[in-house]
Order: structure tokens, then sequence, then C-alpha cells
């Protein structure tokens, strides 16, 4: 049991706009930088936002973060069948000294 | 650029020993640190350790420490994960990736698939 809550899959049509939650704690994300990952299936995750609402070089700006006390959101715009695939929140546990992930959320695209 | 090449997909028995790789390149290796995260089948990431290249010093999740080992050779710029016995539950696909800063990963290798049978 992870102790960064998801919903296990969300789904909009293309075009709409989609939310995928992450609750956790004050050891957590109450305190610590959120990161979100995109995994296709068979291949590594990839980082889309790092410090709760950055997005690297190269992600487009229709995925966004936030983050408010101890969860944190990722959003995406304008969406494609190319965006199926899981999303994954992580972060900093200041209790546990480990990096925790969410259990992860299933996009589809119908 | 930088990039992080894992050795190839293990077949192995149940207390077996295993120790696969993931060498560094296109950036200074004793400068960041390397983690592990395994993927067990159909499951979430669940992150099991780093190691700072630089004085070869691990940091393990309480879930994976005492079971896996975590190493690294600063003259090969290559990080290891060794495992003494292995069990069945530790079939997974475990991939090495570079943080910046505590949380982040930008940087991944491409994952090498462990298979172990009873």
């Amino acid at each position: 049991q992870s102790l960064l809550t998801q919903p296990p899959s969300v789904s909009a049509a293309p075009g709409q706009k989609v939310t995928i939650s992450c609750s956790g704690g004050n050891s957590n994300i109450g305190n610590n930088y959120v990161s979100w990952y995109q995994q296709f299936a068979g291949t590594a995750p990839k980082l889309l936002i790092y410090d709760s609402d950055k997005r690297p070089s190269g992600i487009p700006d229709r995925f966004s973060g936030s983050k408010s006390g101890t969860s944190a959101t990722l959003g995406i715009t304008g969406l494609q069948t190319g965006d199926e695939a899981d999303y994954y929140c992580g972060t900093w546990d200041s209790s546990l000294g480990a990096v925790v992930f969410g259990g992860g959320t299933k996009l589809s695209v119908l | 650029e930088v990039q992080l090449v894992q050795s190839g997909a293990e077949v192995k028995k149940a207390g077996e020993s295993l120790r696969i790789s993931c060498e560094a390149s296109g950036y200074s290796f004793p400068s960041y640190w390397i983690s592990w995260v395994r993927q067990m089948p159909g499951k979430g990431l669940e992150w099991m350790g780093r190691i700072d290249p630089n004085d070869s010093s691990a940091k393990y999740s309480p879930s994976f420490q005492g079971h896996v080992t975590i190493s690294a050779d600063r003259s090969t710029s290559t990080a290891y994960l060794q495992w003494r016995s292995l069990k069945a539950s530790d079939t997974a696909m475990y991939y090495c990736a570079r943080p910046e800063g505590p949380e982040v990963h930008p940087y991944w290798g491409q994952g090498t698939l462990v298979t172990v049978s009873s």
C-alpha cells in the first residue's frame, strides 16, 4: 500500500481536460516537492513535472502540475490518444527517508 | 547527452545470486547519485535506494534494506544492483535512474527484466 494515493484510472474524450490527484501526508507531499511521470507500456518512466509545477524542457504546456497542502494534481489539456499511459506521482518522504511513488493512474482517452 | 545503459534480461533460479548493471555516460559520474527502482509485473514504481558514486555510500528504502546491495565503480562509471539469494518474488523490471535533488528523476535506463523461477 503506497503512502501516496492516486485513482487507479481516469478517462476523458480527445480534446478534453483531465486531472489526476495524488494524496499524501505531512511527511511527504506536505513538506516536499512532487514529481510526475508518464509511462507507456514496456518503456521507462518519463519525467513530466518536477518541483510540483515545473515542466522539463520539451514537455508541452498541455501538462501542468500543482500542489496544495498534502495533495498534488497533474492536469492534462487537449487530450490526445497518444496520452494514453500510466501516470505516477513521486516525492520524498521525510519519515521514511525514501522516495515514494503513488500507485499509478491509467489514463484512457476514449 | 546523459545516457544510462542497463545490462540485459536475466533468467535465474531461486537461491541463485545476481548482479545487474547500469553504465552511465555523458556526465561526470561521481557528481550525481544513481537510484534503482523496481516495477513488479503489472504494478507500480518502487524506489529501492540510491548510491553516491563519489564515496560509494548507499541509502536504502526500508522495504529493501538487507535484501539487495547497491554499489558503484567510478573507474567504469557503472552502478550495480545485487542479490545474494534470489526469490521468485524478485521477478520484476528494474530501472536505474539519475536523480537531481532527492526526488526528481529526469534520466532513466531502459530497464532490466529479471525473471526468477522457483
